[in-house]
């Protein structure tokens, strides 16, 4: 198992371009999560995902757009990048059964917006 | 305020010292709870969940505090390789599908 699994793992903009975040997980995990992380803020929650097709806001939202339209990906859309989306962007998935409750976290995408 | 907060440390230790955090939590309907282990770039990993009765792990002890909502981490021993971010995590049982990480302890210890 891959298990989750992020494209791109670096990347830099300018100020006003558009990218999309591709997030992927093997586990069949019905939740999936999009956080970003700055220093000294800890992990932030962007979007979250409860299941294909369902979305919704989490904590930072504003300048993101996700979509979960496969129950494997879940992406990350920013329309018009500003230099405060400067940030590591973690996607996640989780597994949910009994008393089990584990996220597990891709490996990050460093973005920087010039 | 924070929902969870932490002190941030770090925490400097010298090899096999016992070092605890603590980590404190706001609402009163949290229900589930976790410390994360989060190398220097790397993402965050599930270090161990935190049960109402107290439960170790080798040489980690979480504890659990309900009437002072509060969560403690206790590492003996340490290594060189506990050297980390260390994150605490609080579900509640009003936002279900949400995580609430703390900002995270940082703990070097050296040789």
């Amino acid at each position: 198992n891959a298990g989750v699994t992020q494209t791109p793992k670096f990347r830099v903009l300018k100020t006003g371009q558009s990218m999309t975040l591709l997030c992927a997980q093997d586990m069949n995990h019905e939740y999936m999560y999009w956080y970003r992380q700055d220093p000294g803020m800890g992990l932030r929650l962007i979007h979250y995902s409860v299941g294909e097709g369902t979305t919704a806001k989490g904590e930072v939202p504003d300048g993101y757009n996700v979509s979960r339209l496969k129950k494997q990906n879940f992406l990350l859309g920013l329309e018009s990048a500003a230099p405060s989306q400067t940030s590591v962007y973690f996607c996640a998935s989780r597994k949910r059964q009994g008393h089990k409750d584990e996220q597990f976290f891709g490996p990050g995408t460093r973005l920087t917006v010039l | 305020r924070k929902e969870v907060e932490q002190d941030p440390g770090p925490f400097n230790v010298p090899e096999g010292a016992t070092v605890a955090f603590n980590c404190t939590y706001s609402n009163s309907a949290s229900q589930s709870f976790f410390w994360y282990r989060q190398d220097c770039r790397k993402e965050p990993k599930l270090l161990m969940s935190v049960y109402s009765s107290g439960n170790e792990d080798g040489r980690f002890t979480a504890q659990l505090n309900r009437a002072s909502q509060y969560i403690s981490l206790l590492i003996r021993d340490s290594k060189l390789s506990d050297s980390a971010t260390y994150l605490c995590v609080v579900n509640n049982v009003d936002s279900s599908y949400k995580l609430i990480f703390g900002s995270g302890t940082r703990l070097l210890v050296r040789p």
